[in-house]
Parts: structure tokens; sequence; C-alpha cells
């Protein structure tokens, strides 16, 4: 299966929202509710900040939300702050116990 | 507190093998599936397979499977991964991973902070 479609970068200011992409297809995104997005700091393991599609994790606060329509998701970040600048991931339940991911987006805050 | 320590990454030639280890704590281990995913250097993340918690079932994706084996010792708390035939792109740090629910399929909560693995003569 083909890795999840994301766009390479995103940007916003402080204090603004971002959202990013995260296009499959019926096999995947459009098929199950098991979409979920990391943030990926240099050098450091990814961190789950949402899973089954709009669920956060305690501890992640509520400036993240996830959302689905169709074979794309997409996640909002309000209210950017300085350490959100990071690589965002998204992933997918793609069937037949497999796991695929989106190729990540670069999230700049200016 | 949750941790997952990975061991057992280095230099390995082509067409070798090595063998990865997960150690878990923290939470009951039998009840969760854990997962291996990769990144080669400057690139994005791979789920490579994964283990269930009774470790009956194993899982793989495809640029893997028949070359790579996942195993659990629930007597240890740890979860392994057997590479053979490694190819270079087989190059990245390896991340072991554990399922945010015991029910959820692909969903991620606890990393390690990984191991590297090189594949290269």
């Amino acid at each position: 299966q083909s890795a999840l479609t994301q766009p390479p970068s995103a940007s916003g200011s402080p204090g603004q929202s971002v959202t990013i992409s995260c296009t499959g297809t019926r096999g995947d995104v459009g098929g199950y509710n098991y979409v979920s997005w990391y943030r990926q700091h240099p050098g450091k393991a990814p961190k789950l900040i949402i899973y089954e599609v709009t669920k956060r994790p305690s501890g992640v606060p509520d400036r993240f939300s996830g959302a689905k329509s169709g074979n794309t998701a997409s996640l909002t970040v309000s209210g950017l702050q300085a350490e959100d600048e990071a690589e965002y991931y998204c992933s997918s339940y793609g069937g037949s116990n497999n796991v695929i991911f989106g190729g990540g987006t670069k999230v700049t805050v200016l | 507190e949750v941790q997952m320590l990975e061991s057992g990454g280095g230099l390995v030639q082509p067409g070798g093998s090595l063998r990865l280890s997960c150690a878990a704590s923290g939470f009951t281990f039998t009840n969760y599936a854990v997962n291996w995913v990769r990144q080669a250097p400057g690139r994005g993340l791979e789920w490579v397979a994964g283990v269930t918690g009774s470790g009956a079932n194993t899982f793989y994706g495809d640029s893997v499977r028949g070359r790579f084996t996942i195993s659990r010792d629930n007597s240890k708390n740890t979860v392994y991964l057997q590479m053979s035939r490694l190819r270079a792109e087989d190059t990245a740090i390896y991340y072991c991973a554990k399922e945010v629910l015991s029910t959820s399929k692909g969903s991620f909560d606890e990393w390690g902070q990984g191991t590297k693995v090189t594949v290269s003569s």
C-alpha cells in the first residue's frame, strides 16, 4: 500500500491556526476510524497527539484537534506556539493488520 | 511511568542478521500489542511489524515480510525483532512503540528512544 499523502510544509504565526491534510483511500483512511497524528521534534521520538481520528491522549492540549471526511483526515493546531514547530505525521490502519504512515509535514511557526 | 527501551542496534554487513530488543515497563505488558516503526535518515516513519499482547499473532510490512520476525517474551516484558538478509535500505532508527489501547489499531502512545541500525559493507 502507498504512503498517505501530506503536504510537505505548512506555516502560521504564533496564536494562529494551521491545518494539515492527510489523504488516503477507501482501503485505509476512508475505511476505518483509526487515523492517528504524531508530532516529532528533530532527534526525538514521535509523540502521539490524536488517535482514532478525534481522540486526544491524556496530557495533549485541546489546541490539537482531528477530523475526517471521506478519504481525507486533517489535523488542526490552534493557538500556534513555538514548540509546535516540528514534523507532523499521520497514520492509518490499512486493513489486513497493516499500518500506513504519511510522508510528513514540516510545520514552521513564523 | 511507562518506559520502552530499545537495544541491539549497530553496524552490520549486507546480507547479515541482527536482533533488536525492546524492554518495556510501567504497564500491564500482556494487555497491549507492541510494534516496531523505523525511520531512515532524513525520511519519514515506516511501520515494520507488530505483535499482539499474547504473542499469538504477528504482522509485517511488505518491505520486511519474510526477512524479519517479531516475537515477545511476556515473562521478560520484552519484544524482539530478528532481522535477517539485511539490505542497505534497512538502515534506519528502529523504534518500538506500544498501542494506546488494547483495542486500538495502529495508534502508538509510548515510544522508545530508538536504536540505530546501519547496513553497510
